[in-house]
């Protein structure tokens, strides 16, 4: 698997973009790119993924390069409720063992 | 809301004791998954069951069993507590056993003194 690289926290003002960057430059052909949150000692939480378009959903936008080598997440209007742990996850779509395998993510204090 | 459900929340135990967590996929989902989060060792993967069947197993311990029944809800054993089994241990499931999509539950606090 790909390993990803994230910024350790990360700061974003009450309603504005948070933009949370991942790193994966050894990613290869056939590997999505994930992302979970983890509120405070909750579960974690599906974001979003993808493999090589844009993808958008209620909760996020998921920008990949055109050469994949990196990725943001982008969560629109950010509101204290996104304060959170956020993990970027690299992984073959179809495999026997689909695991998931937590990094250290970024941490997002969102301010009022 | 995941609609993953896991018990007890909290459990307080003594070194060399024995419990069990419990916890039930979402509705439809065949797949269960169970990952440990400690202080030191951040979330990590123990095992994964897909419809009854073990389907892959990670840094579980030989102290540690798990299974899955055929109402699809499925149990963790953790025997020989040793106080740095103190953790967060959480479930999550998916539809698919390829799915990284994956719905965790709230998690079972486990405190062994």
């Amino acid at each position: 698997d790909a390993k990803t690289t994230q910024p350790t926290s990360m700061d974003c003002a009450e309603g504005r973009a948070a933009n949370l960057p991942c790193n994966h430059s050894t990613i290869s052909g056939n590997e999505y790119v994930y992302w979970y949150r983890q509120i405070h000692s909750q579960g974690p939480q599906y974001i979003i993924h993808g493999l090589k378009n844009n993808e958008t959903n209620e909760m996020a936008s998921l920008i990949i390069t055109e050469d994949r080598k990196s990725s943001t997440l982008i969560l629109p209007h950010a509101t204290l409720r996104d304060t959170a742990v956020y993990y970027c996850i690299v992984r073959v779509g179809h495999n026997a063992g689909n695991m998931l395998t937590f990094g250290g993510g970024t941490r997002l204090m969102v301010k009022p | 809301d995941s609609g993953v459900t896991q018990t007890p929340k909290h459990l307080i135990t003594a070194t060399g004791q024995r419990v069990t967590l419990r916890c039930s996929p979402r509705s439809g989902d065949l797949s269960v998954y169970w990952y440990q989060q400690s202080l030191d060792q951040g979330l990590q993967f123990l095992i994964q069951y897909y419809n009854g069947e073990e389907r892959a197993k990670g840094n579980i311990l030989e102290r540690f069993s798990a299974q899955q029944f055929p109402d699809l809800h499925s149990e963790l054993n953790l025997s020989s507590l040793e106080l740095g089994d103190s953790a967060l241990y959480f479930c999550a499931s998916s539809v698919a056993p390829t799915s990284y999509e994956q719905y965790f539950g709230p998690g079972t606090r486990l405190t062994v003194t």
